[in-house]
């Protein structure tokens, strides 16, 4: 089945500890991005990554890494997470493209305390 | 840069009812959108899309109108069932934002028998 897979799906951590969210995708696929949804602020882009080795920062990118080593994997890292950071986080993947053909994973909620 | 609203946070309709989901862009030059379920615990899911070329497209019970004179995409919705019910987004690819896509807030769409 042709999917996104995120882990964990949800994380309840302190601030300050280091965390990792994995993002797999088997389709192949060129493109992938990270995405977090808050409350009435819809999903906003971190980061995303055009292919192997190849990433830039999205529209709030502050706090976050991320490496692209493998075409299918893509983690989040978060260094020293804050508790601004809790929030509903999305990976996404599509074919190289204007934006069609996203496929989400199924969601990582990160509560910092 | 580009900004997408919602008008209504909420939408609530009757079963069998037909139901209409609006979203409203800023940049005129924007070429793709796309509308998005969610539901609860589960990442979006690709509902209907529409390029600038195109003032409608039909799917299966979903229509998508585009008008782009106001800059107004709209979800029509046939015989809304329960299973309808969710978190309906759109998302717009700027011009020129290579698999870029900026989302709206959401309407949360309820559905009573």
């Amino acid at each position: 089945e042709a999917q996104v897979t995120q882990n964990p799906r949800y994380l309840i951590t302190v601030t300050g500890k280091k965390l990792t969210v994995t993002c797999s995708q088997n389709m192949n696929h060129e493109y992938m991005s990270w995405y977090r949804q808050d409350p009435g602020l819809g999903l906003r882009q971190i980061y995303y990554s055009m292919n192997v080795e190849v990433t830039d920062k999205g529209d709030v990118p502050e706090g976050y890494k991320v490496s692209r080593k493998e075409k299918r994997n893509f983690p989040l890292i978060l260094e020293s997470p804050s508790p601004n950071q809790t929030s509903l986080y999305f990976c996404a993947s599509s074919p190289a493209g204007t934006g069609d053909g996203y496929t989400f994973g199924s969601g990582t909620r990160l509560t910092i305390v | 840069g580009e900004s997408v609203g919602l008008h209504l946070p909420t939408l609530s309709v009757q079963e069998g009812d037909n139901s209409i989901i609006n979203c409203a862009y800023s940049n005129s030059a924007s070429d793709y959108f796309i509308w998005y379920k969610q539901e609860s615990g589960k990442g979006p899911q690709f509902i209907i899309d529409i390029r600038s070329n195109m003032d409608k497209r039909q799917g299966q019970r979903v229509t998508v109108l585009l008008n782009k004179t106001v800059k107004h995409l709209s979800l029509q919705i046939a015989a809304t069932q329960p299973g309808d019910s969710a978190v309906y987004f759109c998302a717009v690819n700027p011009t020129g934002g290579y698999n870029k896509l900026i989302f709206g807030a959401g309407t949360r769409l309820a559905v009573h028998p």
